[in-house]
């Protein structure tokens, strides 16, 4: 159970264009789904906070025209990154909260996707 | 805000050996995760432990809330133990579910 997936797992750009990137939960559903970024040998840093049917909450720092996120349903949280440059290349994970308490006996959980590589060209 | 530290930064070992990495967090939290991140960049759920004792195979944790810490063990360590070991904290003044990561451990098994 809370299984995570991504789409794609990695994807080539030019400068200019936007990417689309979803986060589905695949047997459970998931009122809030993170972002997150990662750089070589760094953390993960978190982005926004996805809710369903609710705007998402930025981070700071983090530049909400430039990611944009939707949250469209209990499984299905999307980040699309507008007008992509090189800096924007970098490995973009999602997760999903499994709310309240589980059958693993945890409370508010988070299960990872298995990310996806962005290379802007 | 909340700091997350882990230590050590980088460990190297032979395969059998056993090791301990270590997570200090600077203030109280509702929720403490260990994540093993395998070479694909997959975060792989380890633990759920806010506080207490759990184990799983080779694998064990320790977390000691009152004074602001959680320890991994790894026993016999195993190639496919290789990696990045993450720790990851949701802050008790934090209304929102978010968790903090911490700089990790990159754990390398020589066979």
């Amino acid at each position: 159970g809370a299984v995570v997936s991504q789409h794609p797992s990695w994807v080539i750009c030019k400068s200019g264009t936007s990417v689309k990137i979803e986060c589905r939960s695949l047997d459970f559903q998931a009122t809030t789904m993170f972002w997150y970024r990662q750089f070589p040998k760094q953390s993960l840093m978190l982005m926004a906070t996805s809710n369903e049917g609710s705007k998402a909450t930025y981070e700071q720092g983090v530049e909400k025209d430039k990611f944009l996120i939707n949250h469209a349903s209990l499984t299905l949280s999307t980040l699309t990154v507008t007008s992509a440059h090189p800096e924007d290349s970098s490995f973009y994970i999602c997760s999903a909260r499994v709310r309240g308490l589980n059958t693993r006996n945890s409370y508010n959980e988070q299960f990872f996707g298995p990310g996806t590589r962005l290379t802007v060209l | 805000g909340i700091q997350v530290e882990q230590s050590p930064p980088d460990l190297i070992l032979q395969e059998g050996a056993n090791s301990t990495l270590r997570c200090n967090f600077s203030d109280s939290v509702n929720n403490l995760q260990w994540f093993h991140q395998n070479p694909w960049g997959q975060l792989i759920n380890l633990f759920y432990i806010p506080s207490g004792t759990k184990q799983n195979g080779r694998l064990s944790a320790t977390t000691v809330a009152t004074e602001r810490y959680s320890l991994l063990y790894i026993s016999s360590s195993q190639t496919t133990d290789s990696g990045v070991y993450f720790c990851a904290v949701a802050p008790s003044y934090s209304s929102a579910s978010k968790i903090i990561f911490g700089s990790g451990t990159r754990l390398s098994i020589r066979p």
